[in-house]
């Protein structure tokens, strides 16, 4: 059965430092999201990604964030000058299509633990 | 900031019962609804979608949607104390691209 799969597992980084966070949606799907869960809270979205641009943020998305689909298979989230507060479960999501009021599920990838020391 | 609220919990049954798991959500608008079964350290993993009211089935578990009430719940019969995990209620944005999710109730089943 087809999966999303997230690299790696676990990063650790020194505050201040850039994170990228790696993501290969399942094959045929053409919408892609990143998705946060800070340890004892709920998960939140972050961003959605479609025909190579954004098609909806939220608020935790700032500048501080950044997604790129480098190549056919790849979906990665950067994280700049990483925070103590960015430590958390990020998580990939895909789905076969995102159009408005969609019915289609989003499936998650493992997840890449973030820890910000 | 639509809201999707759910009990934490613990919900308590014991092997063999039905464990109940409610849902309600703020946006009336909302028209497609999900339940993810969430293991500690783990990531969601869809049990089941509903788009309609009344109930879906699907095994042992079993979505009902009241759109009118805005409520969602989910029935788990036969309870193994391997569904014991967080269970957590989606619901799309307006735009159709962001799942709200509430923070989840965690349900332990006992044997």
């Amino acid at each position: 059965e087809p999966e999303v799969t997230q690299t790696p597992s676990h990063q650790v980084t020194q505050m201040g430092q850039e994170v990228i966070l790696r993501c290969v949606p399942i094959s045929n799907h053409l919408y892609f999201y990143w998705y946060r869960q800070i340890l004892g809270q709920k998960v939140e979205f972050l961003v959605s990604f479609y025909n190579n641009e954004i098609s909806e943020k939220s608020e935790i998305f700032d500048d501080q964030f950044s997604v790129e689909r480098p190549d056919g298979s790849n979906f990665t989230l950067k994280i700049r000058s990483t925070k103590l507060e960015d430590s958390a479960m990020y998580f990939c999501a895909s789905s076969d299509s995102g159009t408005s009021g969609s019915t289609d599920t989003q499936y998650f990838g493992p997840g890449t633990r973030l820890t910000v020391l | 900031q639509k809201e999707v609220e759910q009990n934490s919990g613990p919900l308590s049954v014991p092997e063999g019962a039905i464990a109940s798991l409610n849902c309600t959500y703020s946006d009336r608008v909302s028209q497609s609804f999900f339940w993810y079964r969430q293991y500690s350290g783990k990531s969601p993993e869809l049990i089941m979608s509903i788009y309609s009211n009344g109930d879906k089935e699907d095994g042992r578990f079993t979505a009902q949607l009241n759109k009118a009430s805005q409520y969602v719940s989910l029935l788990i019969r036969d309870s193994q104390p391997s569904d014991s995990a967080t269970y957590l209620c989606a619901v799309y944005s307006n735009s159709g691209y962001a799942l709200n999710f509430g923070k989840g109730t965690s349900l332990l089943v006992t044997p």
